[in-house]
């Protein structure tokens, strides 16, 4: 597509809940990110994919999370048991294979109220 | 690995200059990004300097000294609009080639 697509725009759940949350990069991006912005925060860094090489999931809050990824195409966060201190805003991002200014383009996010 | 710094917020007033820093510590570098995040947005890239000096896109520069660790992203004849955070970012060649982010400078402009 012409831009990364996430889905849901916006997704309310009960505490206890899991959740998945999907994000579409661009087409050939190798690379793809997942991030966890609370309101008025920055962008706390959960996983990484880049090609066939594991991911990094260094940023992953606790096992709670998980992310998998397709080969170089789509991906799914999900969260289990979800917590009150799990709303926040869910922001996927890819980029072309490392050069230069290395762009990433981010998807609109997908905001998540656990209640 | 790598670590930015940045200040948490900028203040400036319409019309004016104002400069936000951004100091890196790398253990290889490929040069230094921008990116812009209004409100309820998402982030979007604005600049890259992969060499030292000044990189110009309308009221908006940059500029690189990998010397001093240093970069900074200059924005002219401030607008209302101009109201964000601004972000630096490298990537990280010992960690596959991540994207690091600092945690993002919140620019106020009073009118």
């Amino acid at each position: 597509g012409a831009g990364v697509s996430q889905s849901p725009s916006n997704k309310v759940t009960e505490k206890g809940k899991d959740v998945e949350l999907r994000c579409d990069p661009i087409s050939g991006h190798t690379a793809l990110y997942w991030y966890r912005q609370r309101l008025g925060q920055g962008l706390e860094f959960l996983i990484y994919f880049q090609g066939n090489s594991a991911p990094d999931k260094s940023g992953l809050p606790s096992d709670r999370f998980s992310a998998e990824r397709t080969g170089e195409s789509v991906s799914t966060l999900t969260i289990q048991r979800t917590q009150q201190e799990d709303s926040a805003v869910y922001l996927c991002a890819s980029s072309s294979r490392p050069s230069g200014a290395n762009v990433l383009t981010f998807g609109a996010g997908s905001r998540l109220t656990v209640l | 690995g790598q670590s930015l710094e940045q200040p948490s917020e900028v203040t400036a007033v319409e019309g004016a200059i104002v400069q936000i820093n951004c100091t890196y510590q790398t253990s290889g570098f490929y040069g230094l990004s921008w990116y812009q995040q209004h409100d309820g947005g998402a982030p979007t890239f604005l600049s890259y300097n992969g060499l030292d000096g000044l990189e110009e896109t309308g009221r908006f520069s940059s500029f690189l000294s990998r010397s001093d660790s240093y970069g900074y992203l200059l924005l002219q004849e401030l607008q209302m609009k101009d109201s964000a955070s601004y972000f630096c970012a490298v990537r990280d060649p010992d960690r596959d080639d991540k994207i690091i982010f600092g945690k993002g400078t919140r620019l106020h402009i009073l009118p």
